[in-house]
């Protein structure tokens, strides 16, 4: 079965320490995104990706990095440097910017 | 202003009655459009895309009103399992090649 892969689904963090999200996708879709929930409120894009080595800062890109090494995969990491980590984060991909978003299930990040 | 502004809710309703919801955009070059759907702690889905002429899926009806600048969401009949967040979506006219999330409306169908 195609689709996207996150993981892991749920992680504590200590203050201070990065992290990296891992996310894959089979569906052969040449863009992929990262975006960030907080309880009640919508998506906010982190980073996205278009196309193979290369990568655009969304809204709320400082605290964070990508790659995107691989057209299956796009991972994350959260520094040290962003200030409120806790959240849920979701990766997508599409066919095309301007078509359906397939989302991986999510991961919990919960800094303690 | 938002970029996509919803009625966060809750919209709480009995089975069987319609609801509608509405999401405004503040882009008048906007491209496309879409309501998702996101059950509690869930990813969210793709219910529906809005064109132009509008369209209609089951007892979902979407709506695009681009002199005004809105997209509206009407659902006849409504289930227990339609109780969800309803995610209004644009792709805006900013050069970024990413789709803008509404901040939701909150659905509770009662018995």
């Amino acid at each position: 079965d195609g689709g996207i892969t996150q993981s892991p689904k749920y992680l504590f963090r200590k203050e201070g320490q990065n992290v990296t999200l891992s996310c894959e996708q089979n569906l052969n879709h040449d863009a992929m995104y990262w975006y960030r929930q907080d309880p009640g409120q919508g998506l906010r894009l982190i980073y996205y990706s278009q196309i193979v080595n290369d990568f655009q800062k969304g809204d709320i890109a400082e605290g964070y990095s990508v790659s995107r090494e691989k057209k299956e995969s796009f991972p994350l990491t959260v520094t040290s440097a962003q200030k409120n980590p806790t959240a849920f984060y979701l990766c997508a991909s599409s066919i095309d910017p301007r078509g359906e978003l397939f989302f991986g299930e999510g991961s919990r990040l919960t800094v303690l | 202003r938002k970029e996509v502004e919803q009625d966060p809710g809750p919209f709480n309703v009995p089975e069987g009655a319609t609801v509608a919801f509405n999401c405004t955009y503040s882009n008048s070059a906007s491209q496309s459009f879409f309501w998702y759907r996101q059950d509690c702690r869930k990813e969210p889905k793709l219910l529906m895309s809005v064109y132009s002429s509008g369209n209609e899926d089951g007892r979902f009806t979407a709506q695009l009103n681009r002199a005004s600048q809105y997209i509206s969401l009407l659902i006849r009949d409504s289930k227990l399992s339609d109780s969800a967040t309803y995610l209004c979506v644009v792709l805006p006219d900013t050069g970024r090649r990413a789709l803008t999330f509404g901040s939701g409306t909150r659905l509770q169908v009662q018995p």
